[in-house]
């Protein structure tokens, strides 16, 4: 089954203006990351946040996690056209394999 | 230094041909991964191996053959290519916990992609 998916998935704002990004998965997990994709690059790691932690901050990034609802968001402060991108979840369930599952993703626009 | 190098950036074929793509990672990780990103942008893992070794395989078809001479490079090759393969290819590697007494998350640094166009 397919864990983390994100919602909206597309988001347009203006320059200055936040941006929050929803994820949602369906089984237990150790962490939940969020990375980056900008148009025809890889993906960038942005933050981890692990499954014993509420809230973490990075910079101009703000990520919550309810393991209760099963959910994450992602919260960009402030944002700049360079933050124009894609953005997904991915979530590590632990066991053996640490494999991480990825979610359909955020395609963020940001209007100069 | 690029980190995780990923060749070639573009490829274009026929189907039935056969092609690889190859990559290799410069940052000592113990694990490697191939993620593909169909036309939705959706990624789906396909092989991981950890210090050579077959860790990962998902539900993938075996015309697909992941190969890892050692723990920098894992290739991907794929026998009669199929217009249903074009997507974006994507390596990547991690430290996996575990890996030589690392106790941190499994966060994963990601290749430029391969984008394969099978006409």
């Amino acid at each position: 089954s397919q864990q983390g998916e994100e919602d909206p998935q597309a988001l347009s704002i203006q320059e200055g203006e936040n941006a929050t990004m929803n994820c949602s998965y369906k089984t237990s997990i150790n962490n939940l990351q969020w990375y980056r994709q900008n148009s025809g690059r890889g993906l960038v790691h942005l933050i981890l946040i692990r499954s014993n932690e509420r809230e973490k901050h990075s910079g101009r990034l703000r990520v919550t996690l309810d393991t209760s609802k099963k959910s994450s968001s992602l919260l960009i402060t402030a944002s700049r056209a360079a933050d124009t991108a894609s953005y997904f979840c991915a979530t590590d369930s632990g066991g053996s394999n640490y494999k991480l599952t990825f979610g359909k993703g955020t395609l963020l626009t940001v209007n100069p | 230094d690029t980190a995780v190098s990923q060749t070639p950036k573009y490829l274009v074929t026929q189907m039935g041909n056969d092609k690889s793509i190859k990559c290799e990672q410069n940052l000592g990780h113990d694990t490697m991964y191939w993620y593909k990103q169909d036309s939705k942008k959706f990624l789906k893992i396909m092989f991981s191996y950890n210090n050579k070794e077959l860790i990962i395989n998902e539900t993938v078809p075996n015309r697909f053959s992941p190969k890892s001479p050692d723990k920098a490079h894992l290739n991907l090759h794929i026998n009669s290519l199929e217009l249903g393969d074009s997507a974006v290819y994507f390596c990547a590697s991690s430290r996996k916990m575990g890996d030589r007494g690392y106790s941190g998350a499994n966060v994963l640094t990601f290749g430029a992609g391969s984008r394969l166009t099978v006409l």
